[in-house]
């Protein structure tokens, strides 16, 4: 168990719908990474948040909005879907320096009908 | 970023000690070398990282060359277990980020 939580482990939605994805860091982590994981792609970065602020961004659809709230959870809002947004979705967090890994949550199945 | 190269694929036998190969030769000198492996379709499991010298865990060795542009991952003895997407990253500096950048990794198979 890596200590990062993600809800929900499933969502089946139809193509226009908005969705929100929720992610928990480990307790007394600052940073939360945001990926998506697609059958005929890799693990991609999407965003990253530290203590609230946005730190870094890949390569997120302006479709797509990501939030740190003051508890230092997540949310990764993914509007107007359409069918290649199916994927993987998933959360890490980590102390913010170079050294310390970080921890993965076991992610969201996104399936968009 | 600096990029890594991996196999795509490895097999080894159970119980035998799987070394995963890596080639990071654009590496800057304060950039870290992590590890990392997805079982099916769960989150990466974080295995291991350094900096320059080798490394030792409770799951794995990290070798790194002392050109830093070459590392090797041992898995001391593999278990059907290990079976897994195995990535090797070379981490972006503090102004980057700290992202982890993945690439295709390295598909290891353990074989009874």
């Amino acid at each position: 168990d890596s200590g990062v939580t993600q809800t929900p482990k499933h969502l089946i939605t139809a193509t226009g719908q908005r969705v929100t994805l929720r992610c928990s860091p480990r307790s007394g982590d600052l940073s939360v990474y945001w990926y998506q994981q697609s059958l005929d792609q890799g693990l991609q970065f999407l965003i990253q948040y530290y203590n609230g602020e946005e730190r870094a961004k890949g390569n997120i659809l302006e479709r797509f909005s990501a939030q740190q709230f003051p508890d230092l959870h997540s949310e990764l809002n993914l509007s107007s879907l359409e069918l290649g947004d199916s994927a993987l979705y998933f959360c890490a967090s980590s102390v913010e320096e170079i050294r310390s890994p970080l921890h993965f949550g076991n992610g969201t199945r996104l399936t968009v009908t | 970023d600096a990029k890594t190269t991996q196999p795509p694929s490895m097999d080894c036998a159970e119980g035998r000690a799987a070394n995963l190969p890596c080639n990071h030769s654009t590496i800057s000198g304060n950039e870290y070398v992590y590890w990392y492996r997805q079982i099916h379709s769960q989150g990466p499991q974080y295995i291991i990282h350094g900096l320059k010298n080798n490394e030792t865990n409770e799951m794995a060795s990290l070798i790194i060359t002392e050109d830093r542009k070459s590392s090797t991952l041992i898995l001391p003895h593999a278990t059907l277990r290990d079976t897994a997407v195995y990535y090797c990253i070379v981490r972006a500096a503090p102004a980057a980020g700290n992202k982890l950048t993945f690439g295709g990794g390295t598909r290891v198979l353990v074989k009874p």
